[in-house]
């Protein structure tokens, strides 16, 4: 059973437009999460991070929102630019291995489009 | 900023060989490093965890005597497939902690083809 998922295999986006990444997850317990950007056969990029503590994380053109009754959070790109094109990831903290256990949705692929 | 290096960036070897992967980090140490598999078109799954001067912690289903992982040192931890099968075959990537704290650092990947 994925416990994180993103259900938009892919999006497309005009350039100087807003993107927004959508994330849900099913484990009440997880408690952080992260947002990554992978291109093709690189690793992961860390983007920009968020507790439940917190409902919205700024970094300037990324913003990560958490709604944590809906057990959703979403990634805002504001302008988008075609560099942004990639795969996002969304990941969890799992609740075993506290603090260094993650749990990666399958990610969203993101084309901006000059 | 935090930097992990990991090599090779890409390998192929023939069925029945071992490969061995390594991870780097290069400004920090990293107490904990993590080991992840990708399948095209798939997430990453954690394979297992890797912790200095200790045996690493395998996740479910990953075969401990297949994917042996050793972390001697504070910045350097390898993977070895040994035996490798064409089933093998994917793209490896490894990660540590950053020293921001926020976040992890990954490698650069290495993409392993069994022949």
């Amino acid at each position: 059973d994925q416990q994180v998922k993103q259900n938009s295999p892919s999006l497309s986006v005009q350039e100087g437009r807003i993107s927004i990444l959508n994330c849900d997850y099913t484990n009440s317990m997880f408690d952080y999460f992260l947002w990554y950007k992978k291109y093709p056969a690189e690793g992961p990029t860390f983007l920009i991070s968020i507790s439940s503590i917190k409902d919205k994380n700024e970094d300037g053109r990324f913003t990560v929102f958490l709604n944590k009754s809906a057990k959703h959070l979403s990634l805002h790109i504001v302008p988008s630019q075609p560099g942004d094109s990639a795969v996002y990831f969304c990941a969890a903290r799992g609740e075993r291995n506290y603090g260094q256990n993650f749990v990666f949705g399958p990610g969203t692929r993101l084309s901006v489009l000059p | 900023g935090a930097v992990v290096s990991q090599h090779p960036s890409r390998v192929i070897c023939k069925s029945g060989t071992s490969v061995k992967i390594e991870c780097r980090s290069l400004d920090f140490q990293a107490t904990t490093m993590f080991w992840y598999r990708q399948f095209p078109k798939q997430s990453l799954m954690l394979m297992a965890t890797s912790n200095e001067g200790s045996k690493a912690t395998y996740e479910q289903g990953v075969e401990k005597d297949k994917f042996l992982i050793n972390h001697a040192s504070l910045t350097l931890s390898t993977l070895t497939v040994t035996s490798a099968h064409p089933e093998d075959s994917s793209f490896y990537i490894c990660s540590a902690r950053g020293w921001t704290g926020d976040g992890y650092t990954f490698g650069s990947g290495t993409r392993l083809t069994v022949v």
